[in-house]
């Protein structure tokens, strides 16, 4: 089955810092999908990138689909303590209703 | 109404347990879906509705029966569940036109553990 590579798979950051992650895929998906998850609770849509190439932002977020539509990545700029938490993106096949999550990256901010 | 809920929030039960988790959205979303979720790992599709009929069942136990009763609600029955069950299961729902399916929202899911 398909796959994507996420990473990294943690980061540790001060307080201000700007983040960057990304994903890549071995296959080619129609839609990206980036989501925050905090402990206990599910994951909530925070960008959705429909077009190769598409930048997106939403607040300090800043997300990109990629041309070759196989790899996106996820920006957060100047970074506060509530951005904590795991962070996933997915993946939507151009047809049918699977998502292909990474693994998700674990981020820790220093106050 | 962008949000979908699951009841309850948290569910603990024997083995020997029928339970179920519900969920709900008024989103007007025809597709909905059920995850199992373990620790610090991404959500496991477990079943796809769509227009209140399954579409998708990923080889899940029968101990695992899902429902749609309406396009606004989802249920998962439980029975004869095992320790290894316990985690998060999370629903889902999303917009469909025809073969084409769009983001899916997450509801807050229920933790379900088994003694």
């Amino acid at each position: 089955g398909q796959q994507l590579n996420q990473s990294p798979q943690s980061m540790f950051i001060q307080e201000g810092e700007d983040v960057s992650m990304n994903c890549t895929s071995s296959s080619i998906f129609n839609t990206w999908l980036w989501y925050k998850q905090d402990p206990g609770e599910g994951p909530v849509l925070l960008i959705a990138l429909y077009k190769a190439g598409e930048l997106t932002s939403n607040g300090r977020l800043t997300a990109q689909f990629g041309i070759t539509r196989k790899d996106s990545f996820l920006n957060i700029s100047a970074s506060i303590p509530s951005d904590v938490g795991i962070y996933f993106c997915a993946g939507l096949e151009t047809s049918g209703s699977r998502l292909t999550f990474g693994e998700g990256t674990q981020l820790t901010v220093n106050p | 109404d962008t949000e979908v809920t699951q009841t309850p929030k948290h569910l603990v039960m024997g083995m020997t347990n029928k339970k179920s988790l519900k969920c709900e959205q008024h989103m007007g979303h025809r597709a909905m879906y059920w995850y199992k979720q373990k620790a610090k790992k991404p959500p496991e599709l477990m079943f796809v509705y769509s227009y209140e009929k399954l579409s998708i069942n990923e080889s899940v136990p029968s101990r695992f029966s899902p429902e749609c009763p309406n396009s606004s609600l989802l249920n998962l029955h439980l029975h004869a569940l095992q320790p290894e069950d316990s985690a998060l299961y999370l629903c889902a729902s999303s917009q469909v036109n025809l073969v084409s399916y769009n983001e899916q929202f997450f509801g807050p899911g229920t933790r379900l553990t088994v003694l």
